[in-house]
């Protein structure tokens, strides 16, 4: 089974300082991962997401992502934080091209981000 | 508008009551998922259902059931035997094979058990 450890559980930032969120996983075959947000109040929402090719991926609201898969990482980055980042950012992993095991999304504990004005 | 709803939004149930939760999705999609969503804890699954008729169970199944009679619809019922039923749970669904990777979720119902 897949594990996802995110490493940091609060991070607070001023606006325009830079983003780096760790996430780490253990499986021992290929895997889609995700970046999940969650704003206060609202839908968890798709951030980005990696299948194949490019390790570099870009998502909404100038979020990007790199898979190093030497590293079993996928840190989420942004240049750039606004006061609306404010959020809790949930890393996921499944299992790629396995059938059934695809279903099985597994989630890293979350990542509260605070900017502050 | 496209998307899953979840109701009610919140949910107060005496202990020792069954209660059973709605979700229901407009999506088309023939896969849907409940989360259990806890402070620090992540999400965790519960249940899963590839197609309607069957389900399978997740991580944390004990203390649960659901039904999967309808496409569209994917109720779960927190049993009295879930020893820690107050969270907030969450629908998802997905298409199925391939593009079964990138789930939806809905808005969540937050039940707190007295």
């Amino acid at each position: 089974a897949q594990s996802v450890s995110q490493h940091n559980h609060h991070v607070i930032l001023s606006e325009a300082a830079s983003l780096e969120l760790g996430c780490n996983y253990s499986y021992g075959g290929t895997v889609n991962l995700f970046w999940y947000v969650q704003y206060p109040g609202q839908h968890l929402q798709l951030l980005l997401k990696y299948f194949s090719g490019d390790p570099l991926v870009k998502g909404i609201k100038g979020f990007e992502a790199e898979f190093i898969k030497s590293k079993f990482s996928f840190n989420l980055r942004k240049p750039s934080v606004q006061w609306s980042d404010t959020a809790e950012y949930f890393c996921a992993v499944n299992p790629a091209y396995s059938g059934a095991g695809s279903y099985q999304l597994t989630f890293g504990k979350g990542t509260k981000l605070s900017v502050i004005p | 508008d496209g998307g899953i709803t979840q109701s009610p939004k919140y949910l107060f149930r005496k202990e020792g009551q069954n209660v059973t939760l709605s979700c229901e999705q407009n999506l088309n999609h023939d896969a849907m998922y409940w989360y259990r969503q806890d402070p620090g804890q992540g999400l965790r699954l519960i249940y899963y259902s590839q197609i309607v008729n069957d389900f399978q169970k997740g991580d944390i199944a004990e203390g649960y059931s659901v039904s999967r009679e309808k496409k569209e619809s994917f109720p779960l019922t927190v049993t009295s035997a879930q020893k820690n039923p107050t969270a907030f749970y969450l629908c998802a669904s997905s298409k199925s094979g391939r593009e079964a990777d990138t789930q939806y979720f809905g808005p969540g119902t937050r039940l707190t058990v007295l």
